[in-house]
């Protein structure tokens, strides 16, 4: 069974850029979360979305945003880039949204600015 | 979204037995207890979660406290492989898919 796969792995912009991430989730899962991880602030929650619609957002900018397609793929959006937007951005995926149902990650897209 | 609180960092010998402790005193009755461990250079790695009875997998077991107060992941036999950033959750039983991750337990493993 394939796991969560995310699109771009590795990617260099400068400051100013937009970016677009994707994830695919794993076949059936219906909810798909994300994440930034940096070496100060750890893994922070940035949005989670189920059945195409946003549930919980975490406390980042309007420069970030992301949606859900029909087919739970999902896509993540940063507009006007900044330095401190250089992280690894984990992208999770999970059955429903049940406490009891476990997320499953993807391996990241570390996003370098320049 | 109630708190863990876990050691910093914790050492073992290969194909020893480790104990991995989690506090969550304020826990609610419907909160789930999760644990993610992270490998190097990889996104977190769901290891194994329970309610209120002890737990076994494949990977490891789960030891909740009867007052649910606390938990212990075991790794029955360690090996390099284990080592990684090991992170206790609280999940509220409907309360979607937000993660609250804390800075984990780095466990270091000896050949």
């Amino acid at each position: 069974k394939a796991g969560v796969t995310q699109t771009p792995r590795y990617l260099i912009k400068t400051r100013g850029q937009q970016v677009t991430l994707s994830c695919s989730p794993i076949s059936g899962h219906r909810s798909v979360s994300w994440y930034q991880q940096t070496p100060g602030q750890g893994l922070q929650f940035l949005f989670e979305y189920f059945s195409e619609t946003q549930r919980n957002k975490g406390n980042f900018p309007g420069r970030f945003s992301g949606r859900q397609f029909s087919n739970s793929r999902s896509e993540m959006n940063v507009s006007t880039l900044e330095l401190g937007d250089s992280a690894l951005y984990l992208c999770a995926s999970s059955l429903g949204v049940f406490g009891n149902q476990p997320q499953h990650f993807g391996d990241g897209t570390r996003l370098s600015i320049l | 979204d109630a708190k863990t609180t876990q050691p910093n960092s914790m050492e073992s010998n290969e194909e020893e037995p480790v104990h991995l402790p989690c506090n969550h005193s304020t826990i609610s009755g419907t909160d789930y207890i999760h644990w993610y461990r992270q490998l190097p250079s990889q996104g977190p790695e769901y290891v194994i979660h329970g309610l209120t009875s002890n737990v076994n997998n494949r990977m490891a077991s789960l030891a909740i406290a009867e007052d649910r107060k606390s938990s212990t992941l075991i790794l029955h036999r360690a090996t390099l492989r284990d080592a990684a950033v090991y992170y206790c959750i609280l999940r509220g039983g409907n309360a979607g898919n937000m993660l609250t991750f804390g800075g984990g337990t780095r466990l270091m493993v000896k050949p």
